[in-house]
């Protein structure tokens, strides 16, 4: 199947540390894209990569689309505790659906 | 603007009951519309989706349903509910092949008891 192993599966930081997470895929795509969901709600669409190596940002979030098309990192910067959450990545396959990896939980600690 | 609304927010039914849960969409026409499940806060298991009225795709067997009444409404359904269907629901739209991003509801919070 066309999975994505995304890690680390949890994080707890302090507030005003860097967190770093990725995604890998066993095959290449065109499309990589960065999730948030907040406790209880549906997932935010964060950060879009269409083209390899491509390196985007959105305020202190920073993704990159892998050279090779099978990986995808999302960078936050000074994190604030409203960045708790799940952050799942995602890629597009066929007709338009998404495959989603398993989610990093991320605990930001006051 | 587009807006995708999904009710309830919260459900809680016992096993053998049936289940409704419906999900519309406005502000857009002919969207694709999906429906996930997800389990103790992980990932996102796609259930069903649609590209049109009454085209439904199924990804997994299982104890539920979809149907696709109009084109922007999509409900998720079970004539017998089981305890493993307790879980959270998302109904997401897109406006189809090549515009990537999904828009998701707000979920349902089902418990089976």
């Amino acid at each position: 199947g066309q999975q994505l192993n995304q890690s680390p599966q949890s994080m707890f930081i302090q507030e005003g540390e860097d967190v770093s997470m990725n995604c890998t895929s066993s095959s290449i795509f065109n499309t990589w894209l960065w999730y948030k969901q907040d406790p209880g709600e549906g997932p935010v669409l964060l950060i879009a990569l269409y083209k390899a190596g491509e390196l985007t940002s959105n305020g202190r979030l920073t993704a990159q689309f892998g050279i090779t098309r099978k990986d995808s990192f999302l960078n936050i910067s000074a994190s604030i505790p409203s960045d708790v959450g799940i952050y799942f990545c995602a890629k597009e396959t066929s007709g338009s659906r998404l495959t989603f990896g398993e989610g990093t939980q991320l605990t930001v600690n006051p | 603007s587009q807006t995708i609304h999904q009710w309830p927010a919260t459900l809680v039914q016992p096993v053998g009951s049936p289940l409704s849960l419906e999900c519309t969409v406005e502000g857009t026409s002919n969207p694709n519309l999906y429906w996930y499940r997800q389990a103790a806060g992980r990932g996102l298991q796609l259930l069903f989706y649609s590209v049109g009225i009454g085209q439904i795709s199924s990804e997994v067997p299982q104890n539920l349903s979809a149907s696709r009444p109009q084109d922007r409404q999509f409900i998720l359904s079970s004539k017998k509910l089981l305890l493993s269907d307790s879980g959270f629901y998302l109904c997401a739209w897109s406006a189809g092949q090549g515009l990537s991003g999904y828009t998701f509801g707000s979920g349902t919070r089902l418990t089976v008891v």
